[in-house]
């Protein structure tokens, strides 16, 4: 049992370029999310999704960009990366609202 | 909007000893949910422990209890016979009941576990 994946785990790019950060669950799970976590921020969200081709925009959504075409994946998409947006970024999932959000293993990523 | 707030930035303990870490938070609403998780060196987010407000009763996972006093708005995590693994950044966390799908996370306390 996969659960839920995150690739890459680490990537160093420079300001201006296109990057996208990968998510992926087992579970079927309908919510997914996106967060970043930063130091003395703790994590806030970036953008959710309550099912596949429905997302909404969370706590810090500019810079980023989210599509949702199959339930099992959310990538997270930085049009052009700036150097504020070096961070540890997470992907979780939950099956309901009220449940449990289950956490994939960060993807570090830091802009130069 | 809801409010977090861990106020114990870090906290060290010995092995075997009890430690509590506090959390507050502030909201309007009645029912909601509450969370510790934990974040290891390996960075992983784990579930530690999940309290309803609904409930009185506070929760508990084995070595992990809560002390959830809902008029203070106080949920502090109480982790027993402290072990070398517990070492680990403690987030508090609030789920909405009406949308409980968006946690809002406080800034974490990193407890040390003295060997």
């Amino acid at each position: 049992d996969a659960g839920i994946t995150q690739s890459p785990r680490y990537k160093i790019t420079e300001t201006g370029r296109q990057v996208t950060l990968m998510c992926h669950q087992t579970w079927s799970h309908s919510y997914m999310f996106w967060y970043r976590q930063d130091l003395g921020h703790g994590l806030r969200l970036i953008y959710y999704s309550a099912a596949a081709d429905i997302t909404d925009k969370g706590e810090v959504p500019d810079g980023y960009v989210v599509s949702r075409s199959k339930t099992e994946n959310f990538p997270l998409t930085l049009e052009s990366a700036t150097r504020s947006q070096t961070s540890v970024y997470f992907c979780a999932s939950t099956i309901t609202r009220t449940d449990t959000q289950y956490f994939g293993p960060g993807t570090r990523l830091t802009v130069l | 909007a809801q409010t977090v707030t861990q106020s114990q930035p870090e906290m060290s303990v010995q092995e075997a000893e009890t430690v509590t870490l506090s959390c507050t938070y502030d909201t309007s609403e009645n029912n909601y949910y509450l969370f510790w998780y934990k974040q290891p060196p390996s960075r992983q987010m784990i579930l530690v422990i999940r309290q309803e407000a609904y409930k009185q009763q506070n929760a508990t996972e084995n070595r992990f209890s809560v002390n959830f006093q809902k008029a203070a708005k106080s949920f502090s995590l109480k982790i027993s016979d402290s072990q070398l693994g517990d070492t680990a950044m403690y987030f508090c966390a609030f789920g909405s009941n009406f949308g409980n799908e968006k946690l809002t996370f406080g800034t974490g306390t990193r407890l040390t576990i003295i060997p």
